[in-house]
């Protein structure tokens, strides 16, 4: 069965910052992977995708992921941080054969300070 | 937009209490799922349905049970609660037959205690 590793539990940063969580996942054949951010109050929206092609992604609010398929890794990264990205982020894998669900990561919990 | 609804944002039961969790997608999607969300385990799977009156099996199935009469609904049920059942449940649904990356959309949650 595939797992989700997500290194970082708890990030704290300062506006401007750079951002990069970490993302591993455990499986052998083709995947779609995905980053979904939960905002506090709020339902677990998709951020970024990726199922095929260019390995570097763009999301919404200048997320990107880069998928390096050597190291089973999909890293999220943002350069310039804001408070408004104080967030729960988890990371999921889902297969193309097989059972075709989600595995999460345990989620890193974001913290912008102003 | 999608939208996937679910009947209660916080429900409060007793323990040994039969409880009924629903939720509803309108956008036609053929694949629904249940999760619940605990601090430091992220989301894990319990059941989910990819037709009417199919269901199968998630990663911690034990102690629910699920139903799927209509394409649109889908309901999660505790047969006897626990308090180690008290979570925050994600409903979601998705559609491979027009997305192969089945990416899925997620309902509010309901926050369940089980006292």
């Amino acid at each position: 069965a595939q797992s989700v590793s997500q290194h970082n539990h708890h990030v704290i940063l300062s506006e401007a910052a750079s951002l990069e969580l970490g993302c591993n996942y455990s499986y052998g054949g083709t995947v779609n992977l995905f980053w979904y951010v939960q905002y506090p109050g709020q339902h677990l929206q998709l951020l970024l995708k990726y199922f095929s092609g260019d390995p570097l992604v763009k999301g919404i609010k200048g997320f990107e992921a880069e998928f390096i398929k050597s190291k089973f890794s999909f890293n999220l990264r943002k350069p310039s941080v804001q408070w408004s990205d104080t967030a729960e982020y988890f990371c999921a894998v889902n297969p193309y054969t097989g059972r075709r669900a989600l595995t999460f990561g345990s989620g890193t919990r974001l913290q912008v300070q102003p | 937009d999608v939208k996937v609804t679910q009947s209660s944002r916080y429900l409060v039961k007793r323990t040994g209490e039969k409880v009924f969790l629903e939720c509803v997608q309108d956008m036609d999607h053929e694949n629904m799922f249940w999760y619940r969300q605990d601090p430091g385990l992220g989301l894990r799977l319990i059941y989910f349905s990819y037709d009417v009156k199919m269901k199968e099996k998630g990663d911690i199935p034990e102690g629910y049970s699920v139903s799927r009469e209509k394409k649109e609904r889908f309901s999660l049920i505790l047969e006897s609660a626990s308090t180690n059942q008290t979570s925050m449940y994600l409903c979601a649904s998705s559609n491979r037959a027009t997305d192969t990356t089945d990416t899925q959309y997620f309902g509010p949650g309901t926050r369940l205690t089980v006292l």
